[in-house]
């Protein structure tokens, strides 16, 4: 059964206080693994797509690793504006995307 | 506007009603999907179709079904409404799911 876990659930950071998020996949037939940010209320928004082992790909703050059984989201020197619901989801054999429960980021000033 | 636009934004219904959600995909993508996020619960995937054949099934109850019209425009009708229905409903599209998928901002539905 594919399964998909995020850790932690909740990361509060001071404003400029670098840290790492966690997302650990079994996936059959993986094709790609995406990174989304969703604000309260609204529809999961796109950040990247990984597709090989020892890929990264940078946005702004944010960093997106790969490697056989993780992905990790690397946010450098937060600001305020960061704070969200950040949600990994590999793509499985069917095309769909499998989500995981995402790790609610707060970034305090 | 991430260019899918879903209708309506807010719904507010009984159990044992039925309800339609509407969802237009961004231009040029082929395929929809749909999805259900519940409260405090990730993004559950329902259904996918591609230029109107349904190409995929998730957890999708026998009270829910779908279809997607010709111009690409997609419906997810939910019959005998409970109060765990109540949720968001996500749909998203994308040309060819290796290239990303764009979300829609979602119908929030209300079971009552």
């Amino acid at each position: 059964e594919d399964q998909v876990t995020q850790s932690p659930e909740a990361l509060r950071l001071q404003e400029g206080e670098s840290s790492s998020l966690n997302c650990s996949y079994t996936v059959s037939g993986l094709r790609g693994l995406f990174w989304y940010r969703q604000d309260p209320g609204k529809g999961p928004e796109f950040l990247f797509t990984l597709y090989s082992a020892g890929e990264e790909k940078e946005k702004e703050r944010l960093k997106a690793t790969l490697t056989k059984k993780e992905s990790f989201l690397h946010i450098t020197a937060p600001k305020p504006e960061d704070s969200a619901t950040y949600l990994c989801a590999p793509g499985g054999s069917q095309g769909n995307l499998i989500f995981g429960k995402g790790t609610k980021l707060s970034v305090k000033p | 506007d991430s260019g899918v636009t879903q209708t309506p934004k807010h719904l507010i219904t009984a159990t044992g009603q039925r309800v339609t959600l509407r969802c237009s995909p961004r231009s040029g993508d082929l395929s929809v999907y749909w999805y259900q996020q519940s409260l405090d619960q990730g993004l559950q995937f329902l259904i996918q179709y591609y230029n109107g054949e349904e190409r995929a099934k998730g957890n999708i109850l026998e009270r829910f079904s779908a279809q997607q019209f010709p111009d690409l425009h997609s419906e997810l009708n939910l019959s005998s409404l409970e109060l765990g229905d109540s949720a968001l409903y996500f749909c998203a599209s994308s040309l060819s799911g290796a290239y990303g998928y764009t979300f829609g901002s979602g119908t929030r539905l209300t079971v009552v």
